[in-house]
């Protein structure tokens, strides 16, 4: 049974582009979050995902946004990169909005902003 | 141990040692924490969880101990072995807010 999976593991952006990673939940699971963790930072939240809308959204601005399929993968896009966005960006799939049930963590997408 | 505070602490260890990590946490509404473990290159891994109306858990050669007048969280690790080498990160789930507050993490270094 594959747990959560992410694509791509690493990614080099040139600053002021966009960029889309994708994430696929563990089986059974409907729900998707989204975490960015910096460099020797703890991972924040950024916005969840539940029946193809975002229910929950951390302090992040709209450059951040995302969007859930049918089959429950998820994709999140960030517009007008900057240095700054450069960071492991985490997917967590869970069972139920709000729930922690079977939270899963993925290993990550790797952004490099240049 | 070290408390997380606003850098990366680290928390050396001899092999077959015991080792604490602390956490202070943020929220007095949080009523649901969990530990993780990252090793690099790879996403947060579960390791124990306690609930607020606990002050300890304990697991495999791991235990948890909550004191909700601090708001001060440790993990015990027993018997450290290299393979325990990671980051290790505190986070609290407040339930309506939907997702998880991390705290910044200990990193566990343990000498053979």
């Amino acid at each position: 049974d594959a747990g959560v999976t992410q694509s791509p593991t690493h990614l080099i952006k040139t600053r002021g582009q966009q960029v889309t990673l994708r994430c696929s939940p563990k089986s059974g699971h409907d729900t998707v979050s989204w975490y960015q963790q910096a460099l020797g930072q703890g991972p924040q939240f950024i916005f969840q995902y539940y029946e193809e809308e975002e229910r929950q959204r951390g302090n992040f601005p709209d450059r951040f946004s995302g969007h859930q399929f049918p089959n429950y993968s998820s994709e999140l896009n960030v517009n007008a990169l900057l240095l700054g966005d450069s960071a492991l960006y985490l997917c967590a799939s869970s069972l139920g909005w709000g729930s922690l049930s079977g939270y899963t963590f993925g290993s990550g997408t790797r952004l490099t902003v240049v | 141990g070290e408390s997380v505070g606003l850098h990366l602490p680290t928390l050396s260890v001899q092999e077959g040692d015991n080792s604490i990590i602390n956490c202070a946490y943020s929220n007095s509404a949080s009523d649901y924490f969990i530990w993780y473990k990252q090793e690099s290159g790879k996403g947060p891994q579960f390791i124990i969880d306690i609930r607020s109306n606990m002050d300890k858990r304990q697991g495999q050669r791991v235990t948890v101990l909550l004191n909700k007048t601090v708001k001060h969280l440790s993990l015990q690790i027993a018997a450290t072995q290299p393979g325990d080498s990671a980051v290790y990160f505190c986070a609290e789930w407040g339930g309506s807010q939907g997702n998880l507050i991390f705290g910044k993490g200990t990193k566990l270094s343990v000498k053979p």
